[in-house]
C-alpha cells in the first residue's frame, strides 16, 4: 500500500522568509500524481500545487515551489517570501494514475511569525 | 459556482443517536468522495462516487455508515448508531472527471462531536 509520510510535525518561519516542507512517500507504482493542500483554520483544504510523475520538471505556482526527486521519492514544498496569510496545516498527497483515491501524510503545521 | 456545500457545519448528538451529513458537489462533477480526518488517523477516504454510483466503500469503518448519492446534486454520509470515537470532521468533495491529475474541490466540513 502506499504511504505518505510528513517527518515535521511543525515548522516555523519569519514572515518574508522562505520555508521548506519536507514529504516522502512509497509506491511501486511509475505513474502517480503528487499534490500538496492547505488547510488554514476555516478548515478549508485548498490546493496549493501539483506534479505529474511522469514530469521532470518541477512544478511552480508563484511563491510555491516544489522539488521533486523521483528517484528519491521524495516531494517537498517551498514556500518564498512567506506571508501572515500562509500560517495553516500543510498536506501532501498521492494519487496512483487511473485511480481516484487520495492517500494523505499526516500534515506539517506552519506558523509565521511577524 | 459556489463549491462544494455541506451541512451542517456543526454537529453535537449524544451516543446512540442517528446522525446525518449532507452534502452537495459542484454542478457537473462526476464523482463526490467522503473524508473522515482525526487528529489519530489524519484524513481518510471513506467512500467515493462516479455519477452517483459507489465505487469504492473499503474505508467505510463498519456498518453504521452508511452513504447513498440518490442524483447528481446530493449526498449523504449517515452513522446510526453514533458512537463518541465517531467524533471528527468529515469533508465532502468532488472533482470533475476521470483524470488523475484532476483538483478533488473539498468542501468547508462538518465537525461532529459524539457525546
Amino acid at each position: 500500500a502506499q504511504t505518505v509520510t510528513q517527518s515535521q510535525p511543525e515548522m516555523s518561519v519569519q514572515e518574508a522568509e522562505t520555508v521548506t516542507l519536507s514529504c516522502t512517500y512509497d509506491t511501486s507504482e511509475s505513474d502517480y500524481y503528487l499534490f500538496w493542500y492547505k488547510q488554514p483554520p476555516s478548515r478549508q483544504m485548498i490546493l496549493v500545487i501539483r506534479q505529474e510523475a511522469y514530469k521532470q520538471q518541477n512544478a511552480t505556482e508563484n511563491r510555491f515551489s516544489v522539488n521533486f526527486q523521483k528517484a528519491a521519492k521524495s516531494f517537498s514544498l517551498k514556500i518564498s517570501d512567506s506571508q501572515l496569510g500562509d500560517a495553516a496545516m500543510y498536506f501532501c498527497a498521492y494519487r496512483r494514475g487511473g485511480a481516484q483515491k487520495l492517500v494523505f501524510g499526516q500534515g506539517t503545521r506552519l506558523t509565521i511569525n511577524p | 459556482d459556489a463549491g462544494v456545500i455541506q451541512s451542517p457545519r456543526h454537529e453535537v448528538t449524544e451516543m446512540g443517536q442517528e446522525v446525518t451529513l449532507r452534502c452537495k458537489p459542484i454542478s457537473g462533477h462526476d464523482y463526490l468522495f467522503w473524508y473522515r480526518q482525526t487528529m489519530m488517523r489524519g484524513l481518510e477516504l471513506l467512500i467515493y462516487f462516479n455519477n452517483n454510483v459507489p465505487i469504492d466503500d473499503s474505508g467505510m469503518p463498519e456498518d453504521r455508515f452508511s452513504a447513498k448519492m440518490p442524483n447528481a446534486s446530493f449526498s449523504t454520509l449517515k452513522i446510526q448508531p453514533s458512537e463518541p470515537r465517531d467524533s471528527a470532521v468529515y469533508f465532502c468533495a468532488s472533482s470533475p472527471d476521470y483524470y488523475s491529475y484532476n483538483e478533488q474541490f473539498f468542501g468547508p466540513g462538518t465537525r461532529l462531536t459524539v457525546l
